[in-house]
């Protein structure tokens, strides 16, 4: 069956402070995958996607994400995090002949002063 | 551009009252369309998509039904709330292999 897995529900970094947030797929081909982001009480908005091509990709607000086939993993990046980060992250899959969205739990960002 | 609006933006039913939430996107057309519900603390569950007027799949069995009676326009409609239909209703749309969400509905039933 088709799975994202976000292992970390929490995380809490400091301002200034660099970000990893990871993301693991089970899919049966390589999917396209993305990062979307969730304010408090707001909808989700796309911060980057990776369809094909350089495994690195770069999003708004500073974001990076580098796919990497051979650990099935689309890990999000931020070398330093602002305030303003903090928010919700869902990892997300679709399959290349699909429909359908696959959101990983999410994994919630806070930002210590 | 497109764009894709949800109304109404917070709503507080009784329980076993009926439920009209109303998604309409702008700037396409034959989109294929989404709802999705958040619980509280939880990832996002897809509950219904409609690749067109009148086509609706339903992915997961509950007391929610969708209609999509034109096609820029997708309606999530229940007779009888119940308590655990709480939650943040989001709207969806896809388009050259991407998906947009709305702002999002968020329901609270009491």
């Amino acid at each position: 069956a088709q799975s994202v897995t976000q292992p970390d529900i929490h995380i809490t970094v400091s301002e200034g402070a660099s970000l990893e947030l990871r993301c693991n797929y089970s899919y049966g081909a390589t999917p396209y995958l993305f990062w979307y982001v969730q304010s408090p009480g707001q909808g989700l908005q796309l911060l980057l996607k990776y369809f094909s091509g350089d495994t690195l990709v770069q999003g708004i607000k500073g974001f990076e994400a580098e796919f990497k086939r051979s650990q099935s993993s689309f890990n999000l990046r931020k070398p330093s995090v602002h305030w303003s980060d903090a928010a919700e992250y869902f990892c997300v899959a679709r399959g290349r002949a699909g429909n359908m969205l696959t959101f990983g739990g999410g994994t919630r960002l806070m930002v210590k002063p | 551009s497109q764009t894709i609006h949800q109304w109404p933006a917070t709503l507080v039913q009784p329980v076993g009252s009926p439920l009209s939430l109303e998604c309409t996107v702008e700037g396409t057309s034959n989109p294929n369309l989404y709802w999705y519900r958040q619980a509280a603390g939880r990832g996002l569950q897809l509950l219904f998509y409609s690749v067109g007027i009148g086509q609706i799949s339903s992915e997961v069995p509950q007391n929610l039904s969708a209609s999509r009676p034109q096609d820029r326009q997708f309606i999530l409609s229940s007779k009888k709330l119940l308590l655990s239909d709480s939650g943040f209703y989001l709207c969806a749309w896809t388009v050259y292999n991407e998906q947009f969400f709305g702002p999002g509905t968020r329901l609270t039933v009491l």
